[in-house]
């Protein structure tokens, strides 16, 4: 099946810094969103984003379908940005219809 | 709209026991996933139901089970509950398949003893 890769697998900076969190994955995708995983475990929908780019306040992603991978940027951390940060992805072609998760990126953004 | 709703929020079981949650999608939403994390194996799929039919399943034992109804609230099943079932268990909707936005409810957290 489709494989998932995040990186970092953990990131600390201070509050104001800049972020960059990578997803590649290993084939085609039909599907690819961002989550945030806040601290009682529900995940919340950062970005619908199979190709192209998008932005919503401090945060925007890109991703290159062609040489698959997509970016995240969160700009000017904030403490309430700490947390688990997924990619997901739905394979091309006529498989399930599932999402493929990364083991994601924890993000700690200190005062 | 209501976001997706998750029932029971929290549930202990011992093992050999089964249990059912519940999963109510967003208004309109037809497709129903389930999802399980743990810290070992992270998120992975379980099934998608949508129509009242099992759609797409994952790499899950068949002590995993699910049914949709035809207001499109669904519920899965766990049999014969093992220690390694302890996990949070998440429901997603979207409006017609997988491969549209996917929308998370709060989960069910179960924990076998």
């Amino acid at each position: 099946g489709i494989q998932v890769e995040q990186s970092p697998p953990d990131l600390i900076l201070q509050e104001g810094a800049n972020s960059t969190l990578r997803c590649n994955f290993s084939d085609s995708v039909n599907n690819l969103q961002w989550f945030h995983q806040n601290p009682w475990g529900q995940l919340i929908n950062l970005f619908y984003i199979p190709s192209g780019t998008k932005q919503n306040g401090r945060l925007s992603a890109t991703t290159v379908a062609t040489e698959r991978y997509s970016l995240l940027y969160i700009s000017s951390s904030q403490t309430t940005d700490s947390g688990v940060y997924f990619c997901a992805v739905v394979a091309g072609g006529g498989g399930a219809d599932g999402l493929t998760f990364g083991k994601g990126t924890h993000l700690i953004i200190q005062p | 709209k209501a976001g997706v709703t998750q029932t029971p929020r929290y549930l202990i079981k011992t093992r050999g026991q089964q249990v059912t949650l519940s999963c109510s999608p967003i208004s309109g939403h037809r497709s129903v996933s389930w999802y399980q994390q743990t810290p070992g194996q992270g998120l992975q799929f379980l099934f998608e139901y949508f129509s009242e039919t099992q759609r797409n399943k994952g790499n899950f034992p068949g002590r995993f089970s699910g049914r949709q109804f035809s207001n499109s609230r669904s519920e899965m099943n766990v049999s014969t509950l093992e220690l390694g079932d302890s996990a949070l268990y998440l429901c997603a909707s979207s409006q017609i398949n997988g491969r549209e936005t996917q929308y998370f409810g709060p989960g069910t957290r179960l924990l076998v003893l």
